[in-house]
């Protein structure tokens, strides 16, 4: 198993410019997330996914879409880049379950993306 | 909302143990995780409780206390390879987890 594979791992965008960040699992795990993290900060929720047609908001959704077309996949559109969403992302995914099930989340290796 | 409260930074030495608290208050309460994330690496899954009391890990245990919104990470005999960043998290059924700040661990030899 690969586990969650993310895609690019490193992106420069220029201000205004769009983009689309690559999330897999290969666990089929239903509960799919998206986290940034800047520098010297914990881990902040984008948006989340409990199955495929199904997203809900995190704590910082402006300025990100998401879809969830299959169980597999779940990218991360940007669609108008700014300075501001400089930052590592993040994939995660775990099961449906209950208690450590569901909280035992695994983490894609993240895309390092700098807006200039 | 959901906040967590942690320490920034602590040093040991190799062989030691350490404990790292992690205070939270939250609108609801489903469990109490830890994560460790090494420099340039992703998260990655300690250990997590729902319920009063230690889960140990092998070198790894964590508390919890839900009535004192309270729980800690205790890391025993202490390696080279500990030193990295750990985030605590709560989750509150929304099958999302918030993460704290983190607490960066430098072991020493």
């Amino acid at each position: 198993n690969a586990g969650v594979t993310q895609t690019p791992k490193f992106q420069v965008l220029k201000t205004g410019q769009s983009m689309t960040l690559q999330c897999a699992q290969d666990m089929n795990h239903e509960y799919m997330s998206w986290y940034r993290q800047d520098p010297g900060m914990g881990l902040r929720l984008i948006h989340y996914s409990v199955g495929a047609g199904i997203t809900d908001q995190g704590e910082v959704p402006n300025g990100y879409n998401v879809s969830r077309s299959t169980t597999e996949d779940f990218p991360l559109r940007l669609l108008s880049a700014a300075p501001s969403q400089t930052s590592v992302y993040f994939c995660a995914s775990s099961s449906l379950g209950q208690g450590k099930d569901t909280d035992t989340q695994y983490f894609g290796p993240g895309t390092r993306l700098t807006v200039l | 909302g959901q906040s967590l409260e942690q320490p920034s930074e602590v040093t040991a030495v190799e062989g030691a143990i350490v404990q790292i608290n992690c205070t939270y208050q939250t609108s609801g309460f489903y469990g109490l995780s830890w994560y460790q994330q090494h420099d340039g690496g992703a998260p990655t899954f300690l250990s997590y409780n729902a319920l009063d009391g230690l889960e140990e890990t092998g070198r790894f245990s964590s508390f919890l206390s839900r009535s004192d919104s309270y729980g800690y990470l205790l890391l025993q005999e202490l390696q080279m390879k500990d030193s990295a960043s750990y985030f605590c998290a709560v989750s509150t059924g929304r099958r999302a987890l918030t993460f704290g700040s983190g607490t960066r661990l430098q072991v020493q030899p």
